[in-house]
């Protein structure tokens, strides 16, 4: 099955800094990918995803990047804020009916946003 | 409200004592999912369905049943909890085709002595 992994697992940067977050996959045959931001005590939410046919896309201070070849993704936010601070998620999901539905998630990382 | 609803949101129970986590959604989703949660180890798949009477294994299925009778509702069964159950709960939902986000309910935490 699919495999996804994320790192780092913590990421420390200074308000106002860029964040990179990055992930691996496993099964080629993936072609869907979102990333979930999940704030302390609350569900996972999405932020923003892209699918296999598309190389990058952006909304406001977020984009993500998607290289099919070395199979792998990346999450950046720019100029961040206090309130990006929580538990991202990467995950990967070949989907398309007929076939497993799930996601496989990354393990997550912990973005902390220093004032 | 479009949303997605678990009960109970938290839970203590015993050894063996069998217990059942209702999930339901209110947007005529076809697809709906359990993951749980456990610190260092992100979400993982438990069950999914992809419709009515349609449910398969994901990931981590042992110990846990599922059923998908109507198409709002996905109760996530556990027969003999056992401590190693103890962990986050979620249930996800979203609908055929179309942009594949995944809508997740509050969350269960359940905690099994």
């Amino acid at each position: 099955g699919e495999n996804v992994e994320q790192h780092p697992s913590t990421l420390s940067v200074q308000e106002g800094d860029s964040a990179v977050i990055k992930c691996t996959y496993s099964d080629s045959a993936s072609n869907y990918f979102p990333w979930y931001k999940q704030e302390l005590g609350k569900r996972p939410q999405l932020i923003i995803d892209i699918r296999s046919n598309v190389g990058e896309k952006k909304d406001q201070r977020i984009a993500v990047t998607l290289n099919k070849t070395a199979k792998h993704f990346s999450l950046h936010i720019t100029e961040t804020q206090p309130e990006d601070s929580a538990v991202y998620f990467c995950a990967a999901s070949i989907g398309g009916g007929g076939g497993a539905d799930g996601l496989t998630f990354g393990k997550g990382t912990h973005l902390i946003i220093q004032p | 409200e479009a949303q997605v609803t678990q009960n109970p949101r938290y839970l203590i129970t015993v050894t063996g004592k069998k217990l059942t986590v209702t999930c339901s959604q209110n947007m005529n989703h076809e697809y709906m999912s359990w993951y749980r949660q456990d610190p260092g180890l992100g979400l993982r798949q438990i069950y999914y369905s992809m419709n009515v009477e349609v449910t398969d294994k994901g990931d981590v299925p042992e110990g846990y049943k599922v059923s998908r009778k109507e198409k709002r509702n996905f109760p996530l069964i556990l027969e003999s909890p056992s401590p190693n159950q103890t962990s986050l709960y979620f249930c996800a939902s979203r609908p055929r085709g179309g942009r594949r986000t995944q809508y997740f309910g509050p969350g269960t935490r359940l905690l099994v002595l």
